[in-house]
């Protein structure tokens, strides 16, 4: 059973349009949530922390985070074909230093 | 800072042969974590250090995986033998505290090919 689930995609978005990827996850007491970009045959890098519900800003990202729910999303806001890559979800776990990684949403933003 | 350095970036070995791979994380960062990413299985966790002692090497595949944190700011990945499914991309990543709260730096990752 996976702890963290992400839709694979390929997601397709237009130039310019808002993008949305979401993230699942089953550990009710998990406190910790990333979002990091991974660029084809490059290594993740971190987009968004977040540790609060509701909605966290940066820039043309969006976090947000419904602990309710157990999901966790990020959105981005005129999307640009530099933006196309692999979004990863990760959660903490229990263990405090752990993190479960999503198997990630391919992301194309097409001109 | 220069990130965290893995060498090499590249490596093609044939089966049976011992294969190194190393990592230099931040200065200052007392977290050290080893990951292996292919296509089916996505990113996992080898083994995490903390204040270079191995905290959990539960995820070490086998007896054929080992690694070492002689200091802190050194850390080798071993495989010996080698074999064609230990083929992936390896990665180091570092952080400063022990907790999940913590964002992890990755380096470049080194990519290794069994024959």
């Amino acid at each position: 059973q996976k702890e963290v689930e992400q839709n694979s995609g390929p997601l397709s978005v237009p130039e310019g349009a808002i993008a949305s990827l979401n993230c699942t996850y089953s550990d009710r007491g998990s406190q910790s949530f990333f979002w990091y970009r991974q660029y084809s045959g490059k290594s993740p890098e971190l987009i968004m922390s977040i540790y609060s519900n509701g909605d966290k800003e940066d820039g043309r990202f969006t976090a947000q985070l419904n602990k309710a729910s157990q999901y966790v999303s990020l959105l981005i806001r005129d999307s640009q074909p530099s933006d196309s890559a692999t979004y990863l979800c990760a959660v903490n776990t229990r263990s405090n230093y752990q993190l479960i990684w999503g198997a990630g949403t391919k992301l194309i933003i097409k001109p | 800072d220069a990130g965290v350095i893995q060498s090499p970036r590249h490596e093609v070995t044939e089966m049976g042969q011992e294969v190194t791979l190393r990592c230099k994380p931040i200065s200052g960062h007392n977290s050290l974590f080893w990951y292996r990413q292919t296509m089916m299985r996505g990113l996992e966790l080898l083994i995490y250090f903390n204040n270079n002692v191995p905290i959990d090497d539960s995820g070490m595949p086998e007896d054929r995986f080992s690694a070492k944190m002689p200091n802190a700011s050194f850390s080798t990945l071993k495989i010996q033998p080698s074999e064609p499914r230990d083929s992936a991309v390896y990665f180091c990543a570092s952080s400063l505290g022990d907790s999940g709260a913590n964002v992890l730096t990755f380096g470049a990752g080194s990519r290794l090919t069994v024959l």
